[in-house]
């Protein structure tokens, strides 16, 4: 497989469960991203790891909890969510961090019902 | 305060004729600029990247300008088909920190 894939594609979970969402990327790059999309919203950056260590937390609530073991595969560990968490969740990997110009590369994304 | 706005949610324009989106922002200072395209239930493509230093970008059907005295960026596509309908993302690229994506305006085509 090329490029960012992600799974699952659908996710339905109640506020009680505790779920993982899976990236990887083939392209060999250093930086990995999580964002989430809601519906009239800009992407919202979530978590930014350049060479396997997180760089960047945007005020993310605890709810939310990344790991990134390698540079391929990035994961989010969803624990006790509520209805509003309910968006597209998407990964995104790209050369590295630094300079700037570096564009972003996007998986399909997973989208989240928090029932 | 910081504001990156896309002109407009939503753009409607007849096949062959050009799509102009527009991007401006306030308070920052971006090395770069990117453009994004967004299909329905799909991650956003990189389409162009444009630097501080260049006026202008080409890309077969595609063109972007990127005025940083107006703090603005123009998103061009001439020819337009239905198959350009999406929604266009633009992204302020400031160096060494993440990029700031816009809401996105909505263009649809019509044949």
């Amino acid at each position: 497989e090329t490029g960012v894939t992600q799974t699952p594609r659908h996710l339905v979970m109640g506020m009680t469960n505790k779920k993982s969402l899976k990236c990887e990327q083939h392209l060999g790059h250093n930086a990995m991203y999580w964002y989430k999309q809601s519906a009239k919203k800009p992407l919202e950056l979530m978590f930014v790891y350049n060479f396997k260590e997180q760089t960047e937390n945007n005020s993310v609530p605890s709810r939310f909890s990344p790991e990134c073991p390698n540079s391929s595969h990035l994961f989010l560990h969803l624990h006790t969510l509520q209805p509003e968490d309910s968006a597209l969740y998407l990964c995104a990997s790209s050369q590295d961090r630094s300079g700037g110009g570096n564009e972003q590369f996007f998986g399909p994304g997973t989208r989240l019902t928090v029932l | 305060s910081q504001k990156i706005e896309q002109n407009s949610e939503a753009l409607n324009i007849q096949e062959g004729k050009t799509a102009t989106l527009t991007c401006n922002y306030t308070n920052y200072s971006p090395a770069y600029l990117q453009w994004y395209r967004q299909d329905p239930g799909r991650g956003p493509v990189f389409l162009l990247l444009i630097r501080e230093n260049e006026k202008e970008k080409r890309k077969e059907r595609l063109k972007v300008t990127f005025d940083t005295t107006l703090k603005q960026s123009l998103f061009h596509i001439t020819a337009s088909q239905p198959a350009d309908s999406a929604t266009y993302l633009c992204a302020l690229d400031q160096a060494g920190t993440a990029l700031i994506f816009g809401k996105g305006t909505t263009l649809s085509v019509s044949s």
